[in-house]
């Protein structure tokens, strides 16, 4: 069965970086692009960005543009979304997704809480 | 960008009731590439709907999604107890893909 399957909970403090993983199974790394989307406490969904598995190419949100960097690693199926400069407002849960063009999310990691706090 | 408008904010319903949520996009969303996730608490959001009016697999058929261009609904025909929950719309039709703000579906 398909499952994504996300790193433990962070605490970082404001000015560092963090970086998530999420480890894909139970269907073909390369034919699905895996997102990021992110939700603070209380708040809605924002998506950040995504990375092809397939090539490894990106396309980030305007709004993490140079703060975030999406990768890969295609021999353990993991994508990784590390975000710097880490401030209060980026206390949140940050869930990877998967998608196809054309379609919406189907199945979602189970997020993982990172929390910037001094 | 694409800005999703939910409304309404809260909706508060009895088990049984019929509840009507509504999306309205900024701009027309491409070939109806608009799509409903419920959220629980603790939990990722479980796509419900997609293409507008599609269900995903395993969704029950009291869910149901209509709508084009900029106005789209989700309704649920007779609520169950565990359909009280926050429901996002969302267009992946053109990037950024954007979601509304939510609306959270609580028992009256």
């Amino acid at each position: 069965q398909v499952q994504l399957v996300q790193s433990g909970a962070e605490v970082k403090k404001p000015g560092a970086s963090v970086k998530v993983s999420c480890k894909a199974s139970g269907y073909t790394f390369t034919s699905y692009y895996l997102h990021w989307v992110r939700q603070a406490p209380g708040q809605g969904l924002v998506w950040m960005g995504l990375i092809n598995p397939s090539g490894g190419s990106t396309s980030y949100a305007q709004k993490f543009q140079g703060r975030v960097t999406m990768t890969r690693d295609t021999s353990t199926s993991t994508v990784y979304m590390e975000l710097s400069s880490l401030r209060s407002e980026d206390t949140a849960v940050y869930y990877c997704a998967r998608k196809q063009l054309g379609t919406p999310f189907d199945y979602w990691g189970q997020g993982t809480l990172v929390t910037v706090s001094s | 960008e694409i800005v999703l408008t939910q409304s309404p904010g809260t909706l508060s319903l009895s088990p049984g009731e019929r509840a009507t949520l509504s999306c309205r996009a900024s701009q027309s969303v491409d070939s109806s590439y608009l799509a409903w996730y419920q959220q629980k608490p603790g939990q990722a959001p479980r796509l419900l709907i997609y293409g507008a009016s599609s269900r995903a697999t395993g969704i029950p058929d009291r869910f149901s999604g209509s709508g084009s261009g900029t106005d789209f609904t989700l309704t649920i025909s007779r609520l169950e107890p565990e359909d009280f929950a926050v429901y996002y719309c969302q267009q992946y039709g053109s990037s950024p893909l954007t979601f509304g703000q939510g609306t959270k579906l609580e028992i009256k």
